[in-house]
């Protein structure tokens, strides 16, 4: 069976900071579906990145950036010079098939507080 | 474009009740999948929806059931409420083909009491 495992569950950094949010990820499927999600206070969840498992190339969009690893099984998001308006919990996702993408199974959340 | 709307946002009920929660999905989208959320947790899937047929479920009783309409809007229904239901339900849409994209909704918060 799948499972996300996100270690921190809270991390405060003060802004302009770098943060790198963890995230293990377990699958017995070769073909997999990697996201990260955010949920600020307003409680919907926003899409942030999608990653395939043939797709180990890092990304790089503004200030975020994400390093997939097969080797050890990690998905990282990294946040680069924080801001406040990042303060929110961040979750990390599994899917495990493309026809299952709707059926995520989701990491505990990382609770981001950026202070002024 | 419209998002994905839950009503209501928050709701209280009582042990052994039955309640109902509603969505709209995003105009185009043809799927829907529901999540619970549980205070301080991850969401945990409960079950998806796609041309009014569930397409998928999680590890959740009977006693939660949904309908999807012909407008692809959809519902939630769990019967007889326990305290553990207390959590934030979170409606998402998306096109089964491909995308694999979720568009969440606010969600609605039940209180059981």
């Amino acid at each position: 069976a799948q499972k996300v495992t996100q270690a921190q569950t809270e991390i405060s950094v003060v802004e302009k900071e770098d943060v790198t949010l963890d995230c293990v990820y377990e699958t017995r499927d070769t073909t997999y579906y990697l996201f990260w999600y955010k949920q600020p206070p307003s409680g919907e969840l926003v899409f942030l990145i999608r990653r395939n498992s043939f797709d180990e190339q890092n990304e790089i969009s503004g200030r975020y950036s994400w390093n997939f690893q097969k080797s050890t099984s990690s998905f990282n998001f990294t946040i680069t010079a924080s801001q406040v308006v990042d303060s929110a919990v961040y979750f990390c996702a599994l899917s495990e098939a493309p026809n299952a993408g709707n059926m995520l199974t989701f990491g505990g959340g990382t609770r981001l507080m950026v202070k002024p | 474009e419209t998002g994905v709307t839950q009503s209501p946002t928050h709701l209280i009920k009582t042990r052994g009740q039955q309640v109902t929660l509603r969505c709209s999905s995003q105009s185009g989208h043809n799927t829907v999948s529901w999540y619970q959320q549980a205070l301080g947790q991850g969401p945990q899937f409960i079950f998806q929806y796609y041309r009014e047929e569930e397409n998928g479920r999680g590890n959740f009783p009977p006693r939660f059931s949904g309908l999807q309409f012909p407008n692809y809007s959809s519902e939630l229904n769990v019967n007889a409420l326990e305290l553990d239901d207390s959590a934030l339900y979170l409606c998402a849409s998306s096109l089964l083909a491909g995308a694999n994209v979720l568009t969440f909704g606010a969600g609605s918060r039940l209180t059981v009491l």
